[in-house]
């Protein structure tokens, strides 16, 4: 099965640092997705983490540790415009066809306030 | 112009009508999807297609239908809506080599 949970909502202030985390149970592993989704908007991509480790890009960075099944990202210098929410997605066993299984998490709606 | 177009963007309908939710892309992809989203349950597979031959359910396929009439267009049905279906819908696009997925702007469907 395929069990994937982050907290539900955070709050933190505009230009200070917030780690949004990740833990998940899969069948298989093959990559973790953070995407962020504004109110009503479609989901974009962000990150993507296959091995362990740090990505950085820009104010944002992702960490992988897949022996933990744990995944965070980092949001540095929040500005307001980053209040949103922010969804982790698993690729997880293969499932024919040259295709993996892709879970989404609920998703972490952050608020980012004055 | 957006990569992945959805058709039309709000919809208010009546439980036991026939509606059809489109999508188009133009990001080149095979691979498509069908999502809905509530509140507190975040984003389930409905359906999807590797290509125009192939169709696969998803997680909550009851009471939807698809059809891939192109590599580019990719449409779902709800054959006699019902209320509970009242729900977000995302189209999404993937490449076949790391499945990044890129989602339509989503369609808004209320059923009375």
């Amino acid at each position: 099965g395929q069990n994937i949970d982050q907290p539900t909502e955070m709050t933190a202030t505009e230009g200070a640092i917030v780690q949004i985390n990740c833990t998940y149970q899969t069948s298989g592993f093959n990559g973790l997705f953070w995407y962020q989704q504004h109110a009503g908007e479609a989901p974009t991509f962000l990150s993507y983490n296959v091995l362990d480790g740090l990505e950085e890009k820009g104010r944002f960075s992702s960490f992988l540790s897949r022996s933990k099944g744990y995944s965070y990202l980092l949001l540095k210098e929040l500005q307001m415009k980053d209040s949103a929410s922010y969804l982790c997605a698993v690729r997880g066993a293969y499932s024919g066809a040259g295709s993996y299984q892709l879970t989404f998490g609920k998703g972490t709606k952050l608020s980012v306030i004055p | 112009d957006a990569d992945v177009t959805q058709t039309p963007r709000n919809r208010i309908t009546k439980t036991g009508k026939r509606i059809m939710l489109e999508c188009s892309q133009t990001k080149g992809h095979d691979r498509m999807y069908w999502y809905r989203q509530d509140p507190g349950l975040g984003l389930r597979l409905i359906y999807y297609s590797f290509d125009v031959k192939d169709i696969n359910k998803g997680e909550i396929s009851d009471g939807y239908s698809v059809s891939r009439q192109a590599q580019a267009k990719f449409s779902l049905s709800l054959e006699s809506a019902i209320p509970n279906q009242t729900a977000l819908y995302f189209c999404a696009t993937s490449d076949s080599s790391r499945e990044t997925q890129y989602f339509g702007p989503g369609t808004r469907l209320l059923v009375l």
